[in-house]
């Protein structure tokens, strides 16, 4: 079964340093997406991506934040200037089609991201 | 506010017996819902979702979950727990955006 894989498993970096995390969605879903899962907190969404641009993002997918699919597999999720705030697990998701389909949303293992 | 809850943090219960899992969401639209497991470092798996149509849903590893508009729940249920399905499980629910909206999770422990 297709599935969306995500590298690292496992990144850390030093404070204040950029960070860019990988994904790699299903071959033919045209939505990927981010979220986040702080430690001991809920899934978050970050963002939604179709057609190149941004779908819908939340309070949190600030100016820190950015993403792109600069290939015709990966989708990256860029973080600037990174903050201790900010290690969590990055899942990424893709879907056929968007959130208001009945296709649902298919998550990657995720990537740990420990800033130090 | 759109939200879900999962009032049951931790569940324990013995292999063979039955399980419920407990979901309750606020959402303004018609709810699209889900049901996700997460094994220690794994990612999101789909359990089961429901759209529309039949209330009862089915769904892998024997799981079921029914969708109960008048109670604004969506419980998980298996007749009969396996070891491996110790795990911990998400309720979610999207619908009239892109954003799936998470609950805080119930983590499940088997005792053999």
């Amino acid at each position: 079964e297709p599935e969306v894989t995500q590298t690292p498993s496992h990144q850390v970096t030093q404070m204040g340093q950029e960070v860019i995390l990988r994904c790699v969605p299903i071959s033919n879903h045209l939505y990927f997406y981010w979220y986040r899962q702080i430690l001991g907190q809920k899934v978050e969404f970050l963002v939604s991506f179709y057609n190149n641009e941004i779908s819908e993002k939340s309070e949190i997918f600030d100016d820190q934040f950015s993403v792109e699919r600069p290939d015709g597999s990966n989708f990256t999720l860029k973080i600037r200037s990174t903050k201790l705030e900010d290690s969590a697990m990055y899942f990424c998701a893709s879907s056929l089609q968007g959130g208001r389909s009945n296709q649902p949303q298919h998550f990657g293992d995720g990537t740990r991201l420990s800033i130090l | 506010a759109q939200s879900v809850t999962q009032p049951d943090i931790h569940i324990t219960v013995s292999e063979g017996a039955s399980l419920e899992l407990r979901c309750n969401y606020s959402y303004g639209a018609t709810p699209y819902l889900f049901w996700y497991v997460q094994s220690p470092g794994q990612g999101l798996q789909l359990l089961l979702k429901y759209f529309s149509g039949d209330t009862l849903v089915q769904g892998i590893k024997g799981f079921e979950a029914e969708f109960k508009r008048s109670q604004s729940s969506f419980n998980l249920r298996k007749p009969s727990v396996h070891w491996s399905d110790a795990a911990e499980y998400f309720c979610a629910v999207g619908g009239d955006t892109d954003k799936l909206i998470f609950g805080t999770g119930t983590r499940l422990q088997v005792f053999p």
